[in-house]
């Protein structure tokens, strides 16, 4: 079993619709969450980053820490054909240098 | 600013020759990590650099794989002998000392025939 669970779609949505994106984590120590948006050929960028359990939200995006349930989420308000790409959540023991540990990224197509 | 970047963006090389890449963090991050992605695997974690020194060289798959920094900015990663599972896009990324937040360079798609 992986450290980090992420259904890897592909998810197809409707332009306008509001798009959550999950993931489950076994390992009760990571502090650190992120969610990185990456497009075919390029590398991952960054859009979201929490610390513990909470609530964060950024424009049309909010991400969702429950430790007690090992789950994140990312939600996408009014999605919009550019954000068809691969969402990748990522995770952080500790910090001040540490790798990352990712799920296997969900492919999203937002539809005209 | 300048983001991550990185050299080669493609690079195609015979099975058993030696490849090296490049990485050029962002100016003032003084945090470096090498990661791999690929089809099967998703994205792994090779190493990490702190100034030129590496504290976690947990991720390397094998002693053909091997990392340096320099100066405290750029690194190159090198593949001795390759084989055609080192086939993948190499991923650096870079934070500032204590931050959390690594920011990635766009990758070299390498493909060992």
């Amino acid at each position: 079993q992986k450290e980090v669970e992420q259904d890897p779609g592909p998810l197809s949505v409707p332009e306008g619709a509001i798009v959550s994106l999950n993931c489950t984590y076994s390992n009760s120590a990571f502090q650190y969450f992120m969610w990185y948006r990456q497009y075919s050929r390029k590398g991952p960028e960054l859009l979201m980053y929490t610390y513990s359990s909470g609530n964060k939200e950024d424009g049309r995006f909010t991400a969702q820490v429950d430790k007690s349930s090992k789950y994140i989420s990312l939600f996408i308000r009014d999605s919009q054909p550019s954000d068809s790409a691969t969402y990748l959540c990522a995770m952080m023991l500790t910090g001040g240098g540490n790798k990352l540990t990712f799920g296997t990224g969900t492919q999203l197509k937002v539809e005209l | 600013g300048a983001g991550v970047s990185q050299s080669p963006s493609n690079k195609v090389t015979e099975k058993g020759k030696d490849v090296e890449l490049r990485c050029d963090p962002i100016s003032g991050h003084t945090a470096l990590y090498w990661y791999r992605q690929s089809l099967g695997q998703g994205l792994e974690f090779l190493i990490y650099f702190q100034g030129n020194s590496a504290p976690d060289k947990s991720g390397l798959p094998s002693d053909r794989f091997s990392a340096e920094r320099t100066g405290g900015s750029v690194s190159t990663l090198t593949i001795q002998r390759t084989q055609q599972e080192d086939s993948a896009v190499y991923l650096c990324a870079s934070s500032r000392r204590r931050g959390n937040e690594q920011y990635f360079g766009p990758g070299t798609r390498l493909t060992v025939t």
